[in-house]
C-alpha cells in the first residue's frame, strides 16, 4: 500500500514537498517513483530513485527542478518540487518498481491513490 | 528519446466482444513493455509486464504479445469492468527514462 500526502495550492514559482508512506513492503528492495496525471491527460512518469538512494532519474521536464529522496528506515518516498509552474498541475501518484532488487527499472506494480498538486498564477 | 505511440485513441466495442489495442515504439525496444488499465478517478493498474506477463489477479482474458516495435493488448470477451483507459509503457536505459503512450479509451 502506498500513501501520498502533501499535495495542495501553491503559486507559480513556489515549493511543495510529496510524501509517501509504504507499507507492507520493504521498500530498500525496490525502486520507488513518482508518475503524475494533468487533468483530463494521460499519464507522465517523473522520476525513479533505487532502492540504496544512490540513483536518481528525472524526466527532462522536471530536471534541476525536482529533488527525489528515501528514507527506508521509514520506509517512505518524497518529491521536493522547487519552481512550480502551471505545468506541474497534476495529480502525483507514488509508485513501486514491479521488478525486485533496487536497481531494476521495468514498471510500476503499486500505484498510490495520488495527491493533488495546483500551480495558481 | 523512445516515442509510443497508441492506436486508436478510442475503441467502441460491445460487451462479449474482443478488443486489440496497438502500442508502437518509434524505435525497437526490449520486450519490456507494460499494459496499465485506469478506470474515471482510480490510479491505474497493472495489467500486463515483459509485454505477455498477466499480473496477479489479472483474468486470462487479457493478453499481451508484440516485440521489437510493435505491441498488442488484447481483451477476449468483454466484460463491463475492463471498459476504461489503457496505457502502454516502456522503460529505456539510455536516457533513463519510462515512457508511457497517450491511451487508448475503449468504450
Amino acid at each position: 500500500l502506498l500513501v501520498e500526502s502533501g499535495g495542495g495550492l501553491v503559486q507559480r514559482g513556489g515549493s511543495l514537498r510529496l510524501s509517501c508512506a509504504a507499507s507492507g513492503f520493504s521498500t530498500e528492495f525496490f525502486v520507488m517513483g513518482w508518475v503524475r496525471q494533468a487533468p483530463g491527460k494521460g499519464l507522465e512518469w517523473v522520476s525513479v530513485i533505487s532502492g540504496s538512494g544512490e540513483t536518481t532519474h528525472y524526466a527532462d521536464a522536471v530536471k534541476a527542478r525536482f529533488i527525489i529522496s528515501r528514507d527506508n528506515s521509514k520506509n517512505t518516498v518524497d518529491l521536493q518540487m522547487n519552481s512550480l509552474s502551471a505545468d506541474d498541475t497534476a495529480l502525483y501518484y507514488c509508485v513501486k518498481e514491479g521488478c525486485s532488487g533496487g536497481d531494476c527499472y521495468d514498471h510500476f506494480d503499486v500505484w498510490g491513490q495520488g495527491t493533488m498538486v495546483a500551480v495558481s498564477s | 528519446e523512445v516515442v509510443m505511440t497508441q492506436s486508436p485513441a478510442t475503441l467502441s466495442v460491445s460487451p462479449g466482444e474482443r478488443a486489440s489495442l496497438t502500442c508502437r515504439a518509434s524505435q525497437r525496444v526490449s520486450s519490456n513493455l507494460a499494459w496499465y488499465q485506469q478506470k474515471p478517478g482510480q490510479a491505474p493498474r497493472l495489467i500486463i509486464y515483459g509485454a505477455s506477463s498477466r499480473a496477479s489477479g489479472v483474468p486470462a482474458r487479457f493478453s499481451g504479445s508484440g516485440s521489437g516495435t510493435e505491441f498488442t493488448l488484447t481483451i477476449n470477451s468483454l466484460q463491463s469492468e475492463d471498459f476504461g483507459v489503457y496505457y502502454c509503457q516502456q522503460y529505456n536505459s539510455w536516457p533513463p527514462m519510462y515512457a508511457f503512450g497517450q491511451g487508448t479509451k475503449l468504450e
